[in-house]
């Protein structure tokens, strides 16, 4: 079965700085989807960002932007001129291609990201 | 554009009984998938049903049904609920068969409780 992992539960960064949040993720899947979503304390999952595996391009949404690793099964999230606003749980989530897994999606325990001041 | 909507937000029960949770997909999806979340966990899927049918099942036992409706509208019932019940239901939808089906959009989620 495919499994996410985010080894980081919690990180902090300063207001205007830079933060990387890491995820690797397992499968024997060749094409599949990546994402990383935002829950807010108001709880609604938010979409940030999505990577298609077939393309080595790493996709960039405004300050947010995604390091693809394909090889090493990694997929990290920076976020860039942090804002109090990010403050945040990130999930990294996993979509297959395959009808074994379908549509079904494969979330980590995510990382509480804190914005200080 | 009207959003994924849940309800209730918050629900309380006891060990037991049985709970119905309701969603309404984003305007123009036709697609829904449930998925739990406990409490300081990442979401875990329950299932998908697109067509009135579930087509695609987590590691959930049977207590965990549901149905969708022609509207597209889907409900999640739980039945002789468990302590271990007490979770974040949130529900998902996406448009089947379109070039962006890989991406799902989510509710607010409903708060259960079994005491």
């Amino acid at each position: 079965a495919q499994t996410v992992t985010q080894s980081q539960p919690e990180m902090s960064v300063q207001e205007a700085e830079t933060v990387t949040l890491s995820c690797t993720y397992d499968t024997s899947e060749s094409d599949y989807y990546l994402f990383w979503y935002k829950q807010p304390p108001s709880r609604q999952m938010i979409l940030v960002i999505r990577q298609e595996a077939y393309k080595q391009q790493n996709a960039t949404e405004n300050r947010f932007s995604v390091n693809f690793q394909k090889a090493a099964k990694s997929f990290s999230l920076k976020i860039s001129d942090s804002q109090l606003g990010d403050a945040a749980m990130y999930f990294c989530a996993y979509r297959g291609y395959s009808s074994n897994t379908g549509n079904q999606f494969y979330f980590g325990t995510g990382t509480s990201l804190t914005v200080i001041p | 554009d009207a959003g994924v909507t849940q309800s209730p937000t918050h629900l309380i029960k006891t060990r037991g009984q049985q709970v119905t949770l309701r969603c309404s997909p984003k305007s123009g999806h036709d697609t829904v998938s449930w998925y739990q979340q406990a409490l300081g966990q990442g979401p875990q899927f329950i299932f998908q049903y697109y067509e009135e049918e579930e087509r695609q099942r987590g590691n959930f036992p049977d207590r965990f049904s549901g149905h969708q409706f022609p509207n597209y509208s889907s409900e999640l019932n739980v039945n002789a609920l468990l302590l271990g019940d007490s979770a974040l239901y949130l529900c998902a939808s996406s448009l089947y068969g379109a070039a962006n089906t890989d991406t799902q959009y989510f509710g607010p989620g409903t708060r259960l409780t079994v005491l």
